[in-house]
């Protein structure tokens, strides 16, 4: 069974912390994306990388970034965590063929 | 990418079949036409995806007219558990892309 993993399902930090939100998928996938998703607004891109140590921003890239050392892992930074980064981030995995992205189940975090 | 306008919501009832049409103008040569359906507190799933005529599998139908330039998604005989968001996205399936999704549209079935 085909799997993306988040690190967290819910996840309280308070506003200056440096956050980091994981994710490792088990397919062997070269794309990997981090999405929030808020209420009214759909799922916003933030970030993608299509191989290791490959970044690309999305649409929303500010006060965000991304690791990717390995190809299995793509790890999501708030380097300064604000209130209006409380959120449902979501990561996502695809082959090179974008045939079908798998979807983790989400991080709910919570800055306070 | 091409930009994709799906309605914001629709009601059905247990057993009826639901069409959620998907308007995509601008759709390239290239571009695949691919569903996604979101339940509450979960990630998006993969439904379907297609390119021309239609396309058939155990969850749905996708016709895509001659032109392209609109999708519609079928749900035969929804059930209290279709209930969900649904995601219209148009993209290429090879080489580089962002994978952007829209608002979706929220379906709501009732008994």
């Amino acid at each position: 069974d085909v799997k993306v993993t988040q690190s967290s399902r819910y996840l309280v930090k308070r506003t200056g912390e440096k956050v980091f939100l994981e994710c490792v998928q088990d397919m062997d996938h070269e794309n990997m994306f981090w999405y929030r998703q808020d209420p009214g607004l759909g799922l916003r891109l933030i970030y993608f990388s299509y191989d290791v140590k490959m970044k690309e921003k999305g649409d929303i890239p500010e006060g965000y970034s991304v690791s990717r050392e390995k190809k299995e892992r793509f790890s999501l930074i708030l380097e300064s965590a604000s209130t209006n980064q409380t959120s449902m981030y979501l990561c996502a995995s695809s082959p090179t063929d974008f045939t079908e992205a798998f979807f983790g189940q989400g991080t709910r975090l919570t800055v306070v | 990418l091409a930009k994709t306008t799906q309605p914001i919501s629709m009601d059905s009832y247990e057993g009826q079949e639901v069409n959620i049409t998907c308007s995509h103008n601008n759709i390239a040569t290239n571009d695949y036409i691919t569903w996604y359906q979101q339940f509450p507190s979960q990630g998006p799933r993969f439904i379907i995806q297609g390119y021309k005529t239609k396309v058939t599998n155990e969850v749905a139908s996708l016709f895509i007219p001659a032109d392209r330039k609109s999708s519609t998604l079928s749900l035969p005989r929804v059930s209290l558990s279709d209930t969900a968001v649904y995601y219209c996205l148009v993209g290429v399936i090879s080489g580089f892309q962002k994978l952007v999704f829209g608002t979706g549209t929220r379906l709501l079935v009732s008994p």
